[in-house]
């Protein structure tokens, strides 16, 4: 069964905003990543949150983890038309990653 | 330098054909894996390898055949293919399971666009 859940489904917001994505899983993990995938690409990996974490930061990403609720949070500040794509979480287990079904976010100049 | 790359990009195949897509990775990575994006790009793993064992066979039917040959080749043989199967299928590889570094983190190929007519 699926086990990431995004948050909005959708996003749409004006160059120089900030964007929160939202993702709630169902069982333990191991760690917690966040991936980005432009349009007709593969995934490419943003930043990883292991399950001890409470926050991490990366350039403009700042990626939070509340494991008593299950849940994580992507933050891009400043956004830019670049960060235009689809934004997936996916939780680790022991074995695999399950992926969520994305926030497609939308930056418009 | 292309980390993790798949042939071909695009394949456009008629219903019951057998068709194969090839994935190679040059990072040394010990673990490769297939996974289908449907087009609600809903991203779900069907195999994995680990130094050329299978590991994860998620429910795949058993039209789909993975191979590898070596450690940095995985490839995927599908047969009889059907309309359901048009989809993206992406490679991935990483450092092997279980590990507690932050190789966890999976290296994705471009995806095979299949579209099966």
């Amino acid at each position: 069964s699926q086990q990431g859940e995004e948050d909005p489904q959708a996003l749409s917001i004006q160059e120089g905003e900030n964007a929160t994505m939202n993702c709630s899983y169902k069982t333990s993990i191991n760690n917690l990543q966040w991936y980005r995938q432009n349009s007709g690409r593969g995934l490419v990996h943003l930043i990883l949150i292991r399950s001890n974490e409470r926050e991490k930061h990366s350039g403009r990403l700042r990626v939070t983890l509340d494991t008593s609720k299950k849940s994580s949070s992507l933050l891009i500040t400043a956004s830019r038309a670049a960060d235009t794509a689809s934004y997936f979480c996916a939780t680790r287990g022991y074995s695999t990653l399950t992926f969520g079904k994305g926030t497609m976010l939308l930056v418009s100049p | 330098d292309t980390a993790v790359s798949q042939t071909p990009k695009y394949l456009v195949t008629q219903m019951g054909n057998d068709k194969s897509i090839k994935c190679e990775q040059n990072l040394g990575h010990d673990t490769m894996y297939w996974y289908k994006q449907d087009s609600k790009k809903f991203l779900k793993i069907m195999f994995s390898y680990n130094n050329k064992e299978l590991i994860i066979n998620e429910t795949v039917p058993n039209r789909f055949s993975p191979k590898s040959p070596d450690k940095a080749h995985l490839n995927l043989h599908i047969n009889s293919l059907e309309l359901g199967d048009s989809a993206v299928y992406f490679c991935a590889s990483s450092q092997a399971l279980g590990t507690q570094r932050p190789g966890g983190t999976q290296y994705f190929g471009p995806g095979t666009r299949l579209l099966v007519l």
